[in-house]
């Protein structure tokens, strides 16, 4: 089946330790991101990777680091929580066929962080 | 910059009416995709529907209907004979072909709908 797997789902962790969030999916999909939803504000873009090795800053990238070591996971970092990074979380992914990006986005089921 | 402006911060309907989300957008692009996603109490996104920018035909999808019109930059929603099971927060969003990246999802705020009996 395909999907996309972010670990853990849910996480109250507190202000200064570190934490990452797993992604991981099994469609063999270049363009992977992250995005974070926050009340009133919709969801907005972290990160982003068109592939191996290749990442870059999405909307709201501060606090936040990012790999992509193999294709199929892309982790997300928190170096030093902190409580506004209090949110909902999802990872998504998405084919480029031909260097094209077909938009057919699948989302990972979410992962909510509290940070104390 | 691309925007998507969902005005309805939260609807009420009682079960059985019809009820229509709207959502407008602004880009300068000409190749975009519009779409619309379901976050039902549980969290996840559950994807609607995806239109791109050159196809402004309507859409049925059972109670689901999209209405695209590139003269108002709008992408409404109508459920018809709403259902408590549609009780969720729906999302629009837009991406970007020309000047970024079809994966690229701009959202909106969302629109809460609370169905009830």
């Amino acid at each position: 089946e395909a999907q996309v797997t972010q670990n853990p789902r849910y996480l109250i962790t507190v202000t200064g330790k570190k934490l990452t969030v797993t992604c991981s999916q099994n469609m063999n999909h270049e363009y992977m991101s992250w995005y974070r939803q926050d009340p009133g504000l919709g969801l907005r873009q972290i990160y982003y990777s068109m592939n191996v090795e290749v990442t870059d800053k999405g909307d709201v990238p501060e606090g936040y680091k990012v790999s992509r070591k193999e294709k199929r996971n892309f982790p997300l970092i928190l170096e030093s929580p902190s409580p506004n990074q209090t949110s909902l979380y999802f990872c998504a992914s998405s084919l480029v066929s031909g260097r094209v990006d077909t938009g057919e986005l699948f989302f990972g089921e979410g992962s909510r962080l509290t940070v104390l | 910059a691309q925007k998507v402006t969902q005005a309805q911060t939260e609807i009420s309907v009682v079960e059985k009416e019809d009820v229509t989300l709207d959502c407008v957008y602004e880009t300068r692009d000409t190749t975009y995709y519009l779409f619309w996603y379901k976050q039902p109490p549980s969290g996840e996104l559950v994807f609607l529907i995806r239109r791109n920018s050159f196809d402004e035909q309507n859409e049925i999808s059972g109670r689901y209907s999209w209405n695209f019109q590139k003269s108002t930059s709008s992408f409404n929603f109508t459920i018809t004979a709403s259902q408590v099971v549609d009780s969720a927060v729906y999302f629009c969003a837009l991406s970007e072909v020309d000047t970024g990246t079809a994966s690229k999802l701009t959202f909106g705020t969302g629109t809460r709908l609370q169905v009830t009996l």
